[in-house]
């Protein structure tokens, strides 16, 4: 099956601590992009990637780091300079033809202890 | 700063009837615009886009755009309790060659039996 794959579901980390959120997709797409939300809120784009090896800061990438180094894989760091980091994290991609549709990942619930 | 709006709600309608879900924006240069479903703990997932000014039709669901008055809405008839969910409007200008789509706050839609 096609798709976008996050890893894990749920996260729980330690003051000071980085952690790395796993995305993986099998679409081909060509962009990816990593979202925070917060509860009763819209989405806020952290980075995003339109091709290997090149990515962008979004509205809040303050203490957040990405790669992009396959096609296939946009993990995103989070790192002891967010200072509140508990949130859903999305992932996402979209092709770069057809419809503008992005396809959403299942998430990943970070929680700082 | 380009601005999507959304009534948080929540919206209360009685099963069966038409829940009307509204979206304003602030980019007069957009040009994609999209409804996402979100369950709770879950992910978002596309319901609609549409392009041109009008009303666009798929099952239960109409979008309507009106491009002069900025607004974008969402028509759900024959509600059902399985709709109940939050409703993210998603507005993209893709004028500059990318795709960074602008998300609302999302509208809590309760069905009731």
């Amino acid at each position: 099956d096609g798709g976008i794959t996050q890893s894990p579901k749920y996260l729980f980390r330690k003051e000071g601590q980085n952690v790395t959120l796993s995305c993986e997709q099998n679409l081909n797409h060509d962009a990816m992009y990593w979202y925070r939300q917060d509860p009763g809120q819209g989405l806020r784009l952290i980075y995003y990637s339109q091709i290997v090896n090149d990515f962008q800061k979004g509205d809040i990438a303050e203490g957040y780091s990405v790669s992009r180094e396959k096609k296939e894989s946009f993990p995103l760091t989070v790192t002891s300079a967010q200072k509140n980091p508990t949130a859903f994290y999305l992932c996402a991609s979209k092709d770069r033809g057809g419809t503008d549709t992005q396809y959403f990942g299942p998430g990943t619930r970070l929680t700082v202890l | 700063q380009k601005e999507v709006e959304q009534n948080s709600g929540p919206l209360s309608v009685p099963e069966g009837a038409i829940a009307s879900l509204n979206c304003t924006y602030s980019d007069r240069g957009s040009q994609s615009f999209f409804w996402y479903r979100q369950y709770s703990g879950k992910s978002p997932e596309l319901i609609m886009f549409i392009y041109s000014n009008g009303d666009k039709e798929d099952g239960r669901f109409t979008a309507q755009l009106n491009k002069a008055s900025q607004y974008v809405s969402l028509l759900i008839r024959d509600s059902q309790p399985s709709d109940s969910a939050t409703y993210l409007c998603a507005v993209n200008n893709s004028s500059g060659g990318s795709y960074i789509p602008t998300f609302g706050r999302g509208t809590s839609l309760i069905v009731h039996p």
